[in-house]
């Protein structure tokens, strides 16, 4: 079975800094990744995906990650947060193919300060 | 388009009492999951339905919660008796080709 590990829980950082949430995960086989985000208040929503091809990946509002496939990590990535980037984000795998069973990982919360 | 939808958002009751909780998709999605989400941690998949039909719900506590997705649309999701440790935000996603998920805005239950 698959599993999701985020090693960063809480994270603080001002405003303009650069921000990078780690994302494992353990499986051998393909996978498809995720990063979702909840806004304070609002629904879980996808900020972006990895299916195949292009292992650097863009998402909304600035974010991009990568997929390394040998070391089984999908990073996000923001050059410059904002204040309005605050909220938890939570990694997701499935495994390509067949019956497709999502893993979270933790979240991570990102409080941006002014 | 409508987003899920969930109902109602905020539920307390006594342990050893039964709650229900229901779901709407997003018309024509045919996959729909229900998740448990406990305080810190990340939302555990309970139940995911293909349609009508159950295509895993290796995680739910079959001895007290059930689901059903009647005409696979609605579904409501049951716990009979609530524990304490039951307390957490219930989700509800659907997704129309089992990719992409759609979330809810969730259910938290206190059980007190």
């Amino acid at each position: 079975a698959q599993s999701v590990s985020q090693h960063n829980h809480h994270v603080i950082l001002s405003e303009a800094a650069s921000l990078e949430l780690g994302c494992n995960y353990s499986y051998g086989g393909t996978v498809n990744l995720f990063w979702y985000v909840q806004y304070p208040g609002q629904h879980l929503q996808l900020l972006l995906k990895y299916f195949s091809g292009d292992p650097l990946v863009k998402g909304i509002k600035g974010f991009e990650a990568e997929f390394i496939k040998s070391k089984f990590s999908f990073n996000l990535r923001k050059p410059s947060v904002q204040w309005s980037d605050t909220a938890e984000y939570f990694c997701a795998v499935t495994v390509s193919g067949g019956y497709q069973k999502v893993t979270f990982g933790i979240g991570t919360k990102l409080q941006v300060i002014p | 388009e409508a987003g899920v939808a969930q109902s109602p958002r905020y539920k307390i009751i006594e342990k050893r009492q039964s709650v229900a909780f229901w779901c709407n998709p997003i018309s024509g999605h045919a996959t729909l999951y229900w998740y448990q989400q406990i305080l810190g941690q990340g939302p555990k998949l309970l139940i995911q339905f293909q349609n009508n039909g159950v295509v895993d719900d290796s995680q739910l506590p079959k001895d007290r919660f059930s689901a059903e997705r009647l005409k696979g649309v609605d579904s409501t999701l049951k716990i009979q008796p609530a524990k304490l440790e039951d307390s957490a935000v219930y989700l509800c996603a659907s997704s129309s080709d089992n990719t992409i998920q759609y979330f809810g805005a969730g259910t938290r239950l206190s059980v007190l």
